[in-house]
């Protein structure tokens, strides 16, 4: 079975920081890696994916996330936090094209002026 | 394109009534979901469909049904509602493996169910 990992469930930064959220996932085979943004009261939008070939992956807003198979990790960065990043950011892996997707279980970021 | 909808956005009910949830998407999707969110851990998925007519349990399918009678929609039922379904429930889809972009799931604003 698949699971996610989100290290961290509240995390702060000051505006202009950097923004670091990890996330552990176990697979016994090679994984889809997706991360989430979810804003207050909305549905989630996906911010990026690894499926295969390069293994930092560029999202929406500057984001951007390294697929690290050696340590299972795959964490999501931006270098400047903006006042609009606030929100929760999910972490999910799936087995392989259109299969289910298993969630992490969420990190919302606050971000200080 | 209005994407993935869910009605209602908001319900109230007492232990033991009975509601359905209605997803639609204009999208042309073939894969249709639906997830509950609770604090902490992150959406769990309870039940999915690969097609018209065919649907699946995920994680959480107690207590749930859902009918995927035409493409384009995927109901989510409660025939007997329980405190522990008060939770903020989400629907996605996706396209279907090997039709060009892989498996994005686009999700709905979602609806949020309290069970007195």
């Amino acid at each position: 079975a698949q699971s996610v990992t989100q290290l961290g469930s509240h995390v702060s930064v000051s505006e202009g920081a950097l923004v670091l959220l990890r996330c552990n996932y176990s697979s016994s085979v090679p994984p889809y890696l997706f991360w989430y943004v979810q804003y207050p009261n909305q549905g989630l939008q996906l911010l990026l994916k690894y499926t295969t070939g390069a293994t930092l992956v560029k999202g929406i807003n500057g984001f951007e996330a390294e697929f690290k198979k050696s340590e299972t990790s795959f964490h999501l960065t931006k270098p400047s936090a903006h006042m609009s990043d606030a929100a929760e950011y999910f972490c999910a892996v799936s087995k392989a094209a259109g299969n289910k997707l298993t969630f992490g279980g969420g990190t919302r970021v606050l971000v200080k002026p | 394109n209005a994407g993935v909808t869910q009605t209602p956005k908001f319900r109230v009910l007492k232990t033991g009534q009975s509601m359905t949830l209605l997803c639609a998407q204009d999208m042309n999707h073939e894969y249709m979901y639906w997830y509950r969110q609770d604090p902490g851990m992150g959406l769990r998925l309870i039940h999915y469909s690969v097609g018209e007519g065919t649907t699946a349990k995920g994680e959480v399918p107690d207590g749930y049904n859902v009918s995927r009678l035409k493409k384009q929609n995927f109901l989510l039922g409660l025939e007997s509602a329980a405190p522990s379904q008060t939770s903020v429930y989400f629907c996605a889809s996706s396209r279907a493996p090997g039709t060009g972009s892989t498996d994005t799931q686009y999700f709905g604003p979602g609806t949020r169910l309290t069970v007195l």
